[in-house]
């Protein structure tokens, strides 16, 4: 079945700079790869996905690249602010459904 | 908005106790989940429903059972609480199947002593 693989498990940047989490799959039939955010106490809320006949997706500051080839798919968070602190999720679609990666904290530095 | 409410933010409940977990949304949406959320495991599939009266298993279906009498309303059963049990469980719902976005609940923290 579907593996999703995601690092850095804790991410920690300086405000400001750029985030960039990273996940891996295992299935090449997975054509549908969402984001989510967890913030403390709440339920995990879509960012952005990204769908399998596209490389990349922008949404102002967060971007989202695939490489099927080599199947991974990644997040960018650019000029990154402290309301951007919160555990990140990637998820892969196989065989009907999401297989979740375990989840990156990102924790911005004032 | 969509709004997807769970009946409890937090449980404590014993062993053996049967235990029911609510969740009701309010858009109309034909599928719903129920996952369970550890640390370090992400979310992790226990049952789906795609219309009333419908269910099937996820990854983790041991345990629990589920319920869908009305199209809003998702209910996860554990028939019998162990400690094992104790953790984040989660409700979503989306309109269609898996690749649209799905829209959770806020949690419930159970914990079984």
């Amino acid at each position: 079945g579907e593996n999703v693989e995601q690092h850095p498990s804790t991410l920690s940047v300086q405000e400001g700079d750029s985030a960039v989490i990273k996940c891996t799959y295992s299935d090449s039939a997975s054509n549908y790869f969402p984001w989510y955010k967890q913030e403390l106490g709440k339920g995990p809320q879509l960012i952005i996905d990204i769908r399998s006949n596209v490389g990349e997706k922008k949404d102002q500051r967060i971007a989202v690249t695939l490489n099927k080839t080599a199947k991974h798919f990644s997040l960018h968070i650019t000029e990154t602010q402290p309301e951007d602190s919160a555990v990140y999720f990637c998820a892969a679609v196989s065989n009907y459904q999401l297989i979740w990666g375990a989840g990156t904290k990102l924790i911005i530095k004032p | 908005d969509v709004k997807v409410t769970q009946s409890s933010r937090y449980l404590v409940k014993r062993t053996g106790e049967k235990v029911f977990l609510e969740c009701v949304q309010d858009m109309d949406h034909e599928n719903m989940f129920w996952y369970r959320q550890d640390p370090g495991l992400g979310l992790r599939l226990i049952y789906f429903s795609y219309d009333v009266k419908m269910k099937e298993k996820g990854d983790i279906p041991e345990g629990y059972s589920v319920s869908r009498e009305k199209k809003e309303r998702f209910s996860l059963i554990l028939e019998s609480a162990s400690t094992n049990q104790t953790s984040m469980y989660l409700c979503a719902s989306s309109i269609t199947g898996v690749n649209t976005e799905a829209f959770f609940g806020q949690g419930t923290r159970l914990t079984v002593v």
